[in-house]
This record gives C-alpha cells, structure tokens and sequence, in this order.
C-alpha cells in the first residue's frame, strides 16, 4: 500500500510569487490535513479537506488556500509568498479514526 | 484551550541507557487522543502510538513504552536501551474529538530532540 506522496518535495520561490503544492493520500483516505513546520512555530495545523469540502481552517491568512479533488488527491496555494513562508509543508492523510499518516513534506524555501 | 508541552528541548544519552521523553497537555474535552510521531532527519513524520482519553493504560511495543496519567494530564514516552537510530525529533500531539467523536486537528509540542550516541 503506497505511503502518501507529495511532490515536489523541494522548492525555490521568489518573493511575491505563488506556490501549489501537492499531496496525494493513502488510497481509501478522504482525509486530507496540512501543517507548515517551521523552526520558530513549531507544526501548525493549516487545514483539513474530507470528500471535496473544507472541514477545519487553522489560523493562517488568506494567502494560504487548498482544495480537494473527487480522488482525494488535495493541493495548497500560497500566494503571494513572503519570507516568513519558508517551511516544511507536511500532508497527512486519514481514515477516519484511524490516526494520521504524514508524506515525507515539501520544504519550501522563499528568496 | 488546547496546549501540548514538552519541557524538554534536547536530550542526550549514551546508546543502552533508557530515556523517558515528558509531555504534558491541556484540553476541557473529555474526549480526546494523544499521539506521538518520531522525525527523523529527513522530515517524515512518522506515528508511534495513539490513545484515547478513556483508555489510561500503559502500552509497551517492543522497547517503547507509554505512560498516561490523565490525573497529572501527563502521557510520557520511555525508550529502553536506546540504540543510534533513536535519534530523532519526538513530537507529542493532542487532538480534540469532533462532533460525532472522530478526531479532529493534531495541536503539537514543539518536540524534543533526542541524540543518541554510540
């Protein structure tokens, strides 16, 4: 059974560009939840998608925004990148109740 | 509110000696989980243990152990005879039930950095 996948797993951006990220889970989950790691912040949860619909928003701006497609397969955007966002961006998928499973992240990294 | 803490930051130790890693967590639900995640260096998190509120036994997998005090909101992670590829990054979580009792987001601690030396 494949692990969660996300791609690509580093990244260089210039400030004030934008980023997707990608996150494909464990096949079967309908949960999908990101979390930006960084050294001063410590794992913050940004949000959770199950079947297509956002179900809980951490407290991050607007500029951090994602979706979740029919195959569960989930994307973040952050627009217009600042500095403060390099970071870890870790996926987790879940069957709900069952724990969650993190993919190896995306370190992003802002210049 | 919602808090998880793990007082320490880094700890280490001598390969065979045992270590125990604290958390301690802050909730008002009554129905919660509480997990812990290993990160090696190459960011994966990867999962350890989860438990529920409502089951305060201690768990032993091989030589990790875990002890939930709910009475002191405590649940501490033991490794015997630590070995080199302990060595990582030990984070504990809490997640707060959902309506209808499934889990909700992982509040983290900000983890404590475990090297072990042969």
């Amino acid at each position: 059974k494949a692990g969660v996948t996300q791609t690509p797993r580093y990244l260089i951006k210039t400030r004030g560009q934008q980023v997707t990220l990608s996150c494909s889970p464990i096949s079967g989950h309908r949960s999908v939840s990101w979390y930006q790691q960084t050294p001063g912040q410590g794992l913050q949860f940004l949000f959770e998608y199950f079947s297509e619909t956002q179900r809980n928003k951490g407290n991050f701006p607007g500029r951090f925004s994602g979706r979740q497609f029919s195959n569960s397969r989930s994307e973040m955007n952050v627009s217009t990148l600042e500095l403060g966002d390099s970071a870890l961006y870790l996926c987790a998928s879940s069957q709900q109740g069952n724990g969650y499973t993190f993919g190896s992240g995306t370190r992003l990294t802002v210049v | 509110a919602q808090k998880v803490t793990q007082a320490q930051t880094e700890i280490s130790v001598v390969e065979k000696e045992d270590v125990t890693l604290d958390c301690v967590y802050e909730t008002r639900d009554t129905t919660y989980y509480l997990f812990w995640y290993k990160q090696p260096p190459s960011g994966e998190l990867v999962f350890l243990i989860r438990r529920n509120s409502f089951d305060e036994q201690n768990e032993i997998s091989g030589r990790y152990s875990w002890n939930f005090q709910k009475s002191t909101s405590s649940f501490n992670f033991t490794i015997t005879a630590s070995q080199v590829v302990d060595s990582a990054v030990y984070f504990c979580a809490l997640s707060e039930a959902n309506y209808g009792g499934s889990q909700g987001n992982l509040i983290f601690g900000k983890g404590t950095k475990l090297s072990v030396k042969p």
